[in-house]
């Protein structure tokens, strides 16, 4: 059965301290790997596609990689307004199966 | 702007109704998608579509129902037989027909509360 988790479940974090979320996946034939941003209340908002190992997508402080087993969310010197549930997805034969999220604060 | 849209934002239902949820999108996307956002659960598909007049299944479709009559617009009915309908639903669309190479956007959202 695929699957994807993600870790931690929560994070906070000090304005300009660094960190990464973690999206581990076991689904059959990885197809892509996704990023999604969703604020309280709102639809998730598309960050970024990943397709295959080795590959790396930039967009201000958020830097996602991924691995054969897993994605990171980079997040360099996060501000307040970067505080969010942080959702990732992967596509796999017929399948797009999310995650469940990290919910990051961030304090000023 | 293109994007997707969804109505109402929030919806009460007393139990035994039906309630229909709004999807629109102007993106001119062939696949449009339901999906089921519970606290602490990653999404869950209820249905998707990839062309006009045609929808399948997904992981939760029991107590749901939907159409697709015009390319634009994907409504999705929550009926009675739904015994725990209460979450956030999120409607989304694609290009390229239902690929799961392809991204997909995601309108503000519905949420309903059964009373």
């Amino acid at each position: 059965e695929d699957q994807v988790t993600q870790s931690p479940e929560a994070l906070r974090l000090q304005e300009g301290e660094s960190s990464s979320l973690n999206c581990s996946y076991t689904v059959s034939g990885l197809r892509g790997l996704f990023w999604y941003r969703q604020d309280p209340g709102k639809g998730p908002e598309f960050l970024f596609t990943l397709y295959s190992a080795g590959e790396e997508k930039e967009k201000e402080r958020l830097k996602a990689t991924l691995t054969k087993k897993e994605s990171f969310l980079h997040i360099t010197a996060p501000k307040p307004e970067d505080s969010a549930t942080y959702l990732c997805a992967a596509g796999a034969g017929q399948n797009f199966v999310f995650g469940p999220g990290t919910r990051l604060s961030v304090l000023p | 702007d293109g994007g997707i849209t969804q109505s109402p934002k929030y919806l009460f239902r007393k139990e035994g109704q039906n309630v229909t949820l709004s999807c629109e999108q102007n993106l001119n996307h062939d696949a449009m998608y339901w999906y089921r956002q519970d606290p602490g659960q990653g999404l869950r598909l209820i249905y998707y579509s990839q062309i006009v007049n045609d929808f399948q299944k997904g992981d939760i479709a029991e107590g749901y129902s939907v159409s697709r009559e015009k390319k634009e617009s994907f409504p999705l009915t929550v009926t009675s037989a739904q015994k725990n309908p209460t979450a956030f639903y999120l409607c989304a669309s694609s290009s390229g027909g239902y690929r799961s190479y392809n991204e997909q956007f995601f309108g503000p959202g519905t949420r309903l509360t059964v009373l």
